[in-house]
């Protein structure tokens, strides 16, 4: 399996309701960050979360990383209709040079309204 | 205040080709990033550039694969001889450098079509 694993591949759900998605990763890491990433663009910075933090808050959106489980979760509360796109975990490895990224698959979310 | 702009967004190209592939990074940036995305995938690293440097091409293709970012204008990922294989779609990003724990702000990609 691949560094930075989201999970699910998929999740659909209701307007209001809230989306939890999860990531791991195997090695050891500088920071996580959280993507986003509608049809057809590039990626926008939702989030990040260094390995000394344990949780981080934005607006609707609330990261968690367990650095001895090596995972993180992206919550976003009363989800709404926009937030239907494609949400990515990046890991910034320490051995890695500058801000390399290192990508998840990816969940898919739809938010029905 | 523009954000990282990627040119053209959308090419097409037959087999056998040169694939041009401009990004221009956001003001105040001297980092740029260049990944390749195919379909219901996630990113893949191709290389990292400071201004007139390559500091990592781990991700790169050995062959027909090159990119610069020169002094002066936009970072360009070269393709020659592009195959079927090359279609996907190639994102650049940037940041200050300033350390390990700054965002990436990206571009909206270029869409690589090979006929």
């Amino acid at each position: 399996s691949q560094q930075g694993e989201e999970d699910p591949q998929a999740l659909s759900i209701q307007e209001g309701e809230n989306a939890t998605m999860n990531c791991s990763y195997k090695t050891s890491i500088n920071n996580l960050q959280w993507y986003r990433q509608n049809s057809g663009r590039g990626l926008v910075h939702l989030i990040l979360i260094r390995s000394n933090e344990r949780e981080k808050h934005s607006g609707r959106l609330r990261v968690t990383l367990d650095t001895s489980k090596k995972s993180s979760s992206l919550l976003i509360t009363a989800s709404r209709a926009a937030d239907t796109a494609s949400y990515f975990c990046a890991t910034k490895l320490e051995e890695t040079s500058g801000s390399r990224l290192t990508f998840g698959e990816g969940t898919q979310l739809t938010v029905n309204p | 205040n523009a954000g990282v702009m990627q040119n053209p967004r959308h090419l097409v190209r037959r087999r056998g080709q040169e694939a041009r592939l401009r990004c221009s990074p956001m003001k105040g940036h001297s980092h740029v990033y260049w990944y390749r995305q195919l379909p219901e995938e996630g990113l893949k690293f191709m290389v990292y550039l400071q201004k007139e440097n390559i500091i990592d091409e781990s991700g790169m293709p050995k062959e027909r694969f090159s990119a610069e970012f020169p002094k002066e204008g936009p970072s360009i990922l070269r393709i020659q001889q592009v195959v079927r294989g090359d279609s996907a779609a190639y994102f650049c990003a940037s940041s200050t450098g300033l350390g390990g724990n700054q965002p990436q702000h990206f571009g909206d990609g270029t869409r690589l079509s090979i006929l």
